[in-house]
């Protein structure tokens, strides 16, 4: 089993609507969660961090964690085309370790 | 400011060859890691240093992979000898010092195609 699952998608939603990516894991030790952007052949780009449990907003993005259920997501507003990427969350350890989802590739309709 | 800096950007060569790839990370920053992006596989973090010393190589798929970092401003990550498996996106990223590496900068990627 991976310590970090994710749907792949592809996810398609018209412009405007209410997008929900998702991810699970199986490692209790996951102290940081991140949700990282990733243009088409560009390196990933860090949209939000969240420790521990709990939400976290900024501007059209709220991240989401819930550890009792080992789950966590991020929800975009109002998606615009310029949204339209592949979406990786990844979880730090205590050990300062990384893993990264597969990610999900989100195509935003104008 | 620029950002982490990798070359090359699109690197071909032949199975049984050397393939050297570098990285600049931002300065300032103390930690740096490599990380290889496949379809198949995603993104898998290699090896990543702090202040110049490996901290975990546990990623390295085995010993044809080899990583350094002589300074702050320089790393390398070298295949030997390459295989076609090898062929996959290479991304260097680094963190400023204070912090969890959770806030990562990655650079540009470097292409890498193993006929």
């Amino acid at each position: 089993q991976k310590e970090v699952e994710q749907d792949p998608g592809p996810l398609s939603v018209p412009e405007g609507a209410i997008v929900s990516l998702n991810c699970t894991y199986s490692n209790s030790a996951f102290q940081y969660f991140m949700w990282y952007r990733q243009y088409s052949r560009k390196g990933p780009e860090l949209l939000m961090y969240t420790y521990s449990s709990g939400n976290k907003e900024d501007g059209r993005f709220t991240a989401q964690v819930d550890k009792s259920s080992k789950y966590i997501s991020l929800f975009i507003r109002d998606s615009q085309p310029s949204d339209s990427a592949t979406y990786l969350c990844a979880m730090l350890n205590n050990f300062n370790k990384f893993y990264f989802g597969s990610g999900t590739k989100l195509n935003v309709k104008p | 400011d620029a950002g982490v800096i990798q070359s090359p950007r699109h690197e071909v060569t032949e199975m049984g060859q050397e393939v050297t790839l570098r990285c600049k990370p931002i300065s300032g920053h103390d930690y740096l890691f490599w990380y290889r992006q496949t379809m198949m596989r995603g993104l898998e973090l290699l090896i990543y240093f702090n202040n110049n010393v490996p901290i975990d190589d546990s990623g390295m798929p085995e010993d044809r992979f080899s990583a350094k970092m002589p300074n702050a401003s320089f790393s390398t990550l070298k295949i030997q000898p390459s295989e076609p498996r090898d062929s996959a996106v290479y991304f260097c990223a680094s963190s400023p010092p204070g912090t969890v590496s959770y806030e990562q900068y990655f650079g540009p990627g470097t292409r890498l195609t193993v006929t």
